[in-house]
């Protein structure tokens, strides 16, 4: 049971490079988000989708591009990467609205 | 600005004393949920309480919920050191499934 999984774990970028960041989830979840977590923020919702090709904004999205054709894959893009995204980046899926959502583990981006 | 928003910042036990969190939010909500996360590790869910009841227990969880104060609190009892962790509340809004999450109550359970 794979459940939630994001690629790459840690990745170390350059100012104005483009970054994408993978998730799968293995359960057919219809809902998908994005988050970030820095200290002290907490975890700030980047994007979300309800199913394939529904995708929203969240708190923090400037910057951002995501992407949901297929239920499964739910990709981050930065398009021009910048320090203050600099951050940990959660993927997360769940089942129906409003029911409990399942994380994956991470992926800590560095922007240099 | 942020929907759910927890208090304490950070709280400080010894194992067997009890440990309470509270969350405030602004908005209507579907439901309020509590997760845990381990340093360095994704969240965990732990408890979900819909805008219609009050109160709800999950082994040495309880959560209560006052929706014409929109806070809720979470109680874990006897507490151990393993409990040691980030606690976080999240509110969905009503009729919708958008999920947003407070800064958080860091938990340390000195043994």
């Amino acid at each position: 049971d794979a459940g939630i999984t994001q690629s790459p774990r840690y990745k170390i970028t350059e100012t104005g490079r483009q970054v994408t960041l993978m998730c799968h989830q293995t359960w057919s979840h219809s809902y998908m988000f994005w988050y970030r977590q820095d200290l002290g923020h907490g975890l700030r919702l980047i994007y979300y989708s309800a199913a394939a090709d529904i995708t929203d904004k969240g708190e923090v999205s400037d910057g951002y591009v995501v992407s949901r054709s297929k239920t499964e894959n739910f990709p981050l893009t930065l398009e021009s990467a910048t320090r203050s995204q600099t951050s940990v980046y959660f993927c997360a899926s769940a089942g129906g609205s409003g029911n409990t959502i399942y994380f994956g583990e991470g992926s800590w981006l560095t922007v240099v | 600005s942020q929907q759910g928003e927890e208090d304490p910042q950070a709280l400080s036990i010894q194992e067997g004393e009890n440990a309470t969190m509270n969350c405030s939010y602004k908005t209507s909500i579907n439901n309020l949920q509590w997760y845990r996360q381990n340093s360095g590790r994704g969240l965990v869910h732990l408890i979900l309480i819909r805008s219609n009841e009050r109160e709800k227990h999950s082994g040495r969880l309880r959560v209560t919920l006052d929706t014409s104060k929109k806070s809720s609190s979470l109680l874990i009892t006897a507490s151990r050191a393993a409990d040691t962790a980030s606690y976080f509340c999240a509110t969905v809004n009503t009729g919708g499934f958008k999920t947003i999450f407070g800064a958080g109550t860091r938990l340390f359970v000195k043994a």
